[in-house]
Formats: C-alpha cells, sequence, structure tokens
C-alpha cells in the first residue's frame, strides 16, 4: 500500500537554529515527490518537485533532497516567518497526476 | 506559479440544503483538477479527480451522489455538496495542473480553499 510517513508531528526551533523534516515513503513506481508549505486557513503553497535519488533543489533558506525511501527537507537559519505546516506528497506511477499527502510536519520558529 | 482561485471562502449553510464551489485556474488551462477535503490536524485527503468534458472519478468511500463535480470547461470545476449535513463541515480544497509546463510531472497548484460549516 501507498504510503507517507512525515517526523517529526511538531516541531518549535529558536530563530538561527537549523534543522531537518523528514518524509518516508513506499510507493509503486515514483514519478514525483512534492513538497508543499501551508499556512493556517489557507490551501498548499507549491515548494519543490524532486523527481530522482539523489536530486537536490533550492530555495531561499530550504534545501530538499531525496533518496529511494525518504526525502528531507533542510531549512537553514529559520525565521519566525517560516513557521507553517509543511507538507509532503508522492505521485505514483499509472495515476492521473494523483497526489499522496503526508500528514505534515508543524513547524513553529520562536523569535 | 500557476494561479488556482476558489469561490467563496467560507460559507455557512442549514442542514439540508445544497453548497457549490467553484474552482478556477486563472493563468493556465487545465484539463485536470482535484478535489481534497481537509479535517482539522489532518493532512489532505482526495475526494475526486475531475476531467474536463467527462465524469469525475471518485476516491473510495467517497459518495458520487452527494458530491456533484462538474467540469465545463478548461478552467472551471464546480463541487456541490448535496443536502449538506453537519459531518460535510470541513475545509475543501482545489488543484490544478498545468500541462504546458514541460513533460516531466509538474506540480499541483492549489486554491486557497472554501471554509464550510453546516449547522
Amino acid at each position: 500500500e501507498d504510503q507517507v510517513t512525515q517526523s517529526p508531528e511538531a516541531l518549535r526551533l529558536q530563530e538561527g537554529e537549523s534543522s531537518s523534516l523528514n518524509c518516508s515513503y513506499t510507493v509503486s513506481g515514483l514519478r514525483g515527490l512534492f513538497w508543499y508549505r501551508q499556512d493556517p486557513g489557507k490551501g498548499p503553497e507549491f515548494l519543490f518537485t524532486l523527481y530522482s535519488a539523489g536530486e537536490e533543489k533550492e530555495k531561499e533558506r530550504l534545501k530538499a533532497t531525496l533518496t529511494k525511501k525518504e526525502s528531507f527537507l533542510h531549512i537553514t537559519a529559520p525565521k519566525p516567518e517560516d513557521s507553517a505546516t509543511y507538507l509532503c506528497a508522492v505521485q505514483r506511477g499509472g495515476s492521473q497526476g494523483n497526489l499522496i499527502f503526508g500528514k505534515g510536519t508543524k513547524l513553529s520558529v520562536k523569535p | 506559479g500557476a494561479v488556482v482561485s476558489q469561490h467563496p471562502s467560507r460559507v455557512i449553510c442549514k442542514s439540508g440544503t445544497s453548497v457549490k464551489i467553484e474552482c478556477r485556474s486563472l493563468d493556465f488551462q487545465a484539463t485536470t483538477m482535484f478535489w481534497y477535503r481537509q479535517f482539522p490536524k489532518q493532512s489532505l485527503m482526495l475526494m475526486a479527480t475531475s476531467n474536463e468534458g467527462s465524469k469525475a472519478t471518485y476516491e473510495q468511500g467517497v459518495e458520487k451522489d452527494k458530491f456533484l463535480i462538474n467540469h465545463a470547461s478548461l478552467t472551471l470545476s464546480t463541487l456541490t455538496v448535496t443536502s449538506a449535513h453537519p459531518e460535510d463541515s470541513s475545509f475543501y480544497i482545489c488543484s490544478a495542473r498545468d500541462p504546458s509546463r514541460g513533460v516531466q510531472e509538474t506540480p499541483q497548484y492549489f486554491g486557497p480553499g472554501t471554509r464550510l460549516l453546516v449547522l
């Protein structure tokens, strides 16, 4: 069964304290792994797509990496405005583009 | 990134009434749109895949007669919650992919969501 597991469920950091969020997945024929940011009461905002093991992508303080079993979202020197829930999703082969989401990691960055 | 809008942003209705939610792709044409539901502190759960000009594909456990989906044009999909009940109260979010952005899997761009409260 296709599954996406994110850890930790919640993470509290001090401003400037770097850390990583984990996304473990099992899926039949990975077509893509996606990271989104979701603020309370809003729809998810697209961050990154990763397609193959070894791939890395960066955007400002965020860097996403991918292996055959998991993905990491590294946050370097976070700021309070990085506080949000970060969602990981996978798309499996043979689908119409359907995404399977993890439950997310709620990140809080204190000044 | 591509822009997706939803209307209304929130709606309160009485039990037994029907509610229609619109999802529009503003700067691209979307042959496929997706409808999700999100309960508090839970992740997004796919309800159905909406295909322009054809019937929607519903996920297991989602009642197609209760959640009517229409995708009449390349920029508009609607979700109608028929005879809504309090247990239908949730955050409904649509998404769309822009097929013009290349051969690799393009991301889904999400709308801002619609908060439905059924009294």
